[in-house]
């Protein structure tokens, strides 16, 4: 069964840091390209950043570029978001998911459950 | 950063209906487009790649067509189980999201 499992998420205050954790199982996971993308309470989806099969390219939407930072085990098939400088607008679920193909730009045909990560003081 | 306008943002249907939602991009994006399916506390669905491509195990009576810059997601005779919110996406560049269109039951 093809799966991701997310985990970290906390409640921490703003300036804080998180770093969380994805799960993958039941594919080649070292194949494809993977992603983090979060939805605000009641909001929808942004997407927060990527990392090539290698981990050689890394790429981060503007609002988290120099806070945050991807990266992938491909032997432990995990990929992680550590998440620093946290403010209250970082505050949603953070999801995990994986590229349709092995090409960079790609739809995401599988996601996790999500982890919820709360920014408060 | 491409932005993806969808519309309506609600849209009241009855099961049997034939609905379509639009989503305009902001550039040319060929068609790098994907639609997704989410229910309330589940994590989105992916429908259709590639602007019209039916993922596997997605029923028929989902469609998707368009090209550059306006996309439609169709859904011929609502079924129950397809009220929920779709998000269109553009996989272009940099990946962005439509606002999301919300199917309640009219």
């Amino acid at each position: 069964e093809v799966k991701l499992v997310e985990s970290g998420g906390a409640v921490v205050q703003p300036g804080g840091s998180l770093r969380l954790s994805c799960a993958a199982s039941g594919f080649t996971f070292s194949s494809y390209w993977m992603s983090w993308v979060r939805q605000a309470p009641g909001k929808g989806l942004e997407w927060v950043a990527n990392i090539k099969q290698d981990g050689s390219e890394k790429y981060y939407v503007d609002s988290v570029k120099g806070r945050f930072t991807i990266s992938r085990d491909n032997s432990r098939k995990g990929v992680y978001l550590q998440m620093n400088n946290l403010t209250v607008d970082d505050t949603a679920v953070y999801l995990c998911a994986k590229g349709r193909s092995s090409w960079y730009m790609e739809a995401f045909d599988m996601w996790g459950q999500g982890t919820v990560v709360t920014v408060s003081s | 950063d491409i932005q993806l306008t969808q519309s309506p943002a609600t849209l009241s249907a009855s099961v049997g209906d034939r609905v379509t939602i639009t989503c305009r991009a902001s550039q040319s994006i060929t068609s790098w487009l994907a639609w997704y399916q989410q229910k309330p506390g589940k994590a989105p669905s992916l429908l259709i790649y590639k602007a019209s491509t039916l993922e596997t195990g997605v029923p028929s009576r989902f469609s998707g067509g368009g090209s550059g810059p306006e996309f439609t997601l169709t859904i011929n005779s609502l079924q129950p189980d397809d009220f929920a919110i779709y998000y269109c996406q553009q996989y272009d560049s940099s990946p962005t999201f439509g606002g999301g269109t919300k199917i309640d039951i009219k």
